[in-house]
Formats: C-alpha cells, structure tokens, sequence
C-alpha cells in the first residue's frame, strides 16, 4: 500500500494568513491525489482533486499543486471557516489510501 | 442534490457482523459513472478507505480487511450495504458512505454521508 504522509501534524494561524500544508507518498503517483477538508463531527469535504482541480463550488483561496510524490495544499488567505482538519487522499493504486491529516487551529 | 444517509445499528456485540446500508437520495446509483464508497474513521484518528462497488456489481476492497468484508448494491432500492464480519473493539468507529465521482481517471469522493459510530462492545 501507498503510504500518506502530511506536514505539519497541527499549527495554529490566524486569519488572513497565507497557510501551506505539505503531503508525501510513498512512491509517485502521478497527479491522482485529492485534499479533504473535516470539521468536528462532520463528513470530510472534497476540495481539490487531480492535485490542483478545485472542485466546483470551492472557494478559490484554495490551491493545490505538485506530482509525482510531493504535493501541496495553499490557503491564500485563512478564513475563520477554514480551521479544520485536512487530509489528502491517493487514488493512484489499491487500496485508496489517506494521509494522516493536518489540524488547522485558531493562534 | 445528491444525498447519502446511513443507517444501521450503532452497538454490535464482538465476534458478531457489523450491517450498514447507505440509501442514496436525488440521483440513481445505477448511473454509470460512479462508485459507491464506505470508508471508516477511528474514534479522534484518520480516515480508511474500506472498499467500494459499482452498479454492476464490481467490488474493490481494501486488503486488510478483504477477508471480514462484504460490500453489495440493491439498485431497486437505491442502496448499497456494508458487512464486516467477526468484528472486534478494533471496528469501532464513525462508518462513512460516499459517492465516489470518475472522471477522466480520476476517483472523486464528491458526496458524504454524515457518518454512523458503530461501537463494538459486550
């Protein structure tokens, strides 16, 4: 199996900030990766897929980019909406497998 | 809008088998297109992808649990069903169904369930 690694595990930022969050594989795959986002609670949220496809209806500070094994997940300018977690996803090879998550808090 | 609701039991006794049924809602699971997902999340941890199937019957699942898993579609009704047998402690968690969108190679989970805690205790 592909294994999903992201950077940082948590951080705290405030709002207006510029935020990165970074993903690894394990070995390449292509450009078949998606970014989720999850509030508490809640089922995760499609953001991004085919590493830097916004997904319709997603508000355009979010941005992805990267293939191969290393890729990224930019929020332009945090919103307080956006505290959450994120998780990005390969679907590259069977089984589907998930990154660890980063959790975005309020500094 | 396309809807996903699960449902099903939210305590299973150990040893026993763990039955989820996902019921799709504005739209038709026989449309081509589509796969039609359960993926787990662990009490505060990650997500895992269980398996998924298509209309036609088509299954993937994950390795680790192939051998307890069972993931089958009832078109006339609009669902699909998650079995996962001789469960241990080890299966409690939130149970998530989704629509999973292909499109071009890609394999989208663009509609979610709310999630079912499935807790597995005596």
């Amino acid at each position: 199996a592909i294994r999903m690694t992201q950077s940082p595990s948590s951080f705290s930022a405030s709002t207006g900030d510029r935020v990165t969050i970074t993903c690894r594989a394990s070995q390449g795959i292509s450009s078949y990766l998606a970014w989720y986002q999850q509030k508490p609670g809640k089922a995760p949220k499609l953001l991004i897929y085919a590493a830097s496809t916004l997904q319709s209806g997603v508000p355009s500070r979010f941005s992805g980019s990267g293939s191969g094994t290393d890729f990224t997940l930019t929020i332009s300018c945090l919103q307080s909406e956006d505290f959450a977690t994120y998780y990005c996803q390969q679907y590259y090879s069977y089984p589907r497998t998930f990154g660890p998550g980063t959790k975005v808090d309020i500094k | 809008q396309v809807q996903l609701q699960e449902s099903g039991p939210g305590l299973v006794k150990p040893s026993q088998t763990l039955s989820l049924t996902c019921t799709v809602s504005g739209g038709s699971i026989s449309s081509g297109g589509y796969y039609w997902s359960w993926i787990r999340q662990h009490p505060g941890k990650g997500l895992e992808w269980i398996g998924y199937i298509y209309y036609s019957g088509s299954t993937y699942y994950n390795p680790s649990l192939k051998s307890r898993v069972t993931i089958s579609v009832d078109t006339s009704k609009n669902q699909f069903s998650l079995k996962l047998s001789s469960v241990t402690a080890a299966d409690t968690a939130v149970y998530y169904c989704a629509r999973v969108r292909v499109d071009y190679g890609d394999y989208v989970y663009d509609y979610w369930g709310q999630g079912t805690l499935v807790t597995v205790s005596s």
